[in-house]
């Protein structure tokens, strides 16, 4: 248990659907990254948000829309995916310092998504 | 840009067994280096560190040394448990304290008893 969680687990949606991953921290770090994980391929960072603005977009499709409401919370909204975006989606968080320090990230156990 | 390469797997063992996963960096500056460890159905999780060259990071009786003049940062294990099967990750954040950590493609190990 390393204080990240991600909701749904498992989730299989079709091309045309709507949904989204839920990610919530409970340690009270201050930054927020969502990462995709596809087999043979090493771990691609899609999105960073610190104190709740996003500070990168890797180059990520906008049929990936991500939503940071607070320092605790980070949303993965998907829609119109395709079947290449089946891969395993894991959440992280940190804490960021006044000077930029950044202190190791915690990884939730992520969600198994399967696009048909 | 900056990257990280580790060793192909994957690598099967014997209990017991001595481990080395290689990994070797291309960053400017003095890079931190992670080992993260993903065991199977959850997320990954911080196995060691080292900040500066010559760091030794060490944790559950693995090591790495941050070597700077090989650009390297090798896990070893001198006995390894079946407990050890798990995916292992290598991994860089630039210097200046960067968010971002750049990932190797993981190394799946297993340990036969």
């Amino acid at each position: 248990e390393t204080g990240v969680t991600q909701t749904p687990r498992h989730l299989v949606m079709g091309m045309t659907n709507k949904k989204s991953l839920k990610c919530e921290q409970h340690l009270g770090h201050n930054a927020m990254y969502w990462y995709k994980q596809s087999a043979k391929k090493p771990l691609e960072l899609m999105f960073v948000y610190n104190f709740k603005e996003q500070t990168e977009n890797n180059s990520v499709p906008s049929r990936f829309s991500p939503e940071c409401p607070n320092s605790s919370h980070l949303f993965l909204h998907l829609h119109t995916l395709q079947p290449e975006d089946s891969a395993l989606y894991l959440c992280a968080s940190s804490q960021v310092g006044a000077a930029g320090a950044v202190h190791e990230q915690f990884f939730g156990p992520g969600t198994r998504l399967t696009v048909l | 840009g900056d990257s990280v390469t580790q060793m192909e797997g994957p690598v099967t063992l014997s209990e017991e067994a001595f481990l080395t996963i290689n990994c070797t960096y291309t960053a400017t500056g003095y890079p931190s280096l992670f080992w993260y460890v993903q065991y199977p159905g959850e997320g990954l999780q911080l196995l060691l560190k080292a900040t500066k060259a010559d760091d030794k990071g060490s944790n559950k009786g693995f090591e790495a040394t941050y070597r700077k003049e090989t650009t390297s940062f090798h896990l070893e294990k001198g006995s390894v448990q079946v407990s050890d099967s798990a995916v292992y990750f290598c991994a860089l954040r630039g210097q200046g304290g960067s968010e971002k950590l750049v990932f190797g493609k993981g190394t799946k190990l297993t340990v036969n008893p």
